[in-house]
């Protein structure tokens, strides 16, 4: 069973561009979350999808979006790029929202210059 | 609101020797806690969980961890590390919420 897919695995980019992180769950998992992770803060959960619709967000600036399809893959939207959004991306999946374990993909890692 | 807190941010620990790794937490309810573990340029991966049932509770690669309530802590540990054992590991708790709150983080470092 393939695990969770993010693309791309590296991305740079420039202050006041946008960037697109994807993510492909386990199949049969319908929820999605997507969390920033950087040294000094840890895990930061930015939101959760399941079954296409947000359920839970964080507390991050409306610059960062996302959105899931209908066969369950994600994307994330970082608008207006500022040089705090460097971080790495992880993207994580469970079969729905009352299952507890989390699996994780190896994430974005994300440069703004 | 619920919190985690791993107050140290590296452990250095003897490759034999038992090893904790700290973690304590604050939720309104019962906790659900977990550990994940993450090595170089991998996501995290899941260790073990408490929802209800005994204080210790066993996971992969021989980690174990101890729930303690009038602590409100969850330390991870294993008997006897291994220098593969060598990453950074996370303690997550939830309580009402569907969404674990994740700790900074702590590197564990076992010397050969």
């Amino acid at each position: 069973k393939a695990g969770v897919t993010q693309t791309p695995r590296y991305l740079i980019k420039t202050r006041g561009q946008q960037v697109t992180l994807s993510c492909s769950p386990i199949s049969g998992h319908r929820s999605v979350s997507w969390y920033q992770q950087t040294p000094g803060q840890g895990l930061q959960f930015l939101f959760e999808y399941f079954s296409e619709t947000q359920r839970n967000k964080g507390n991050f600036p409306g610059r960062f979006s996302g959105r899931q399809f209908s066969n369950s893959r994600s994307e994330m939207n970082v608008s207006t790029l500022e040089l705090g959004d460097s971080a790495l991306y992880l993207c994580a999946s469970r079969r729905d929202e009352a299952n507890e374990k989390l699996f994780f993909g190896s994430g974005t890692q994300l440069s703004v210059l | 609101a619920q919190s985690v807190a791993q107050p140290e941010d590296q452990v250095n620990v003897a490759e034999g020797n038992p090893l904790t790794v700290k973690c304590t937490y604050s939720v309104s309810g019962n906790p659900y806690l977990f550990w994940y573990v993450q090595y170089p340029n991998r996501g995290l991966q899941f260790l073990l969980k408490y929802i209800t049932g005994d204080n210790l509770v066993k996971g992969s690669y021989g980690f174990e961890a101890e729930f303690n309530k009038s602590q409100t802590s969850f330390h991870l540990k294993k008997p006897s590390a291994l220098v593969s054992d060598s990453a950074l590991y996370f303690c997550a708790v939830r309580g009402g919420s569907y969404i674990p709150t994740f700790g900074r983080g702590t590197s564990l470092i076992v010397h050969p």
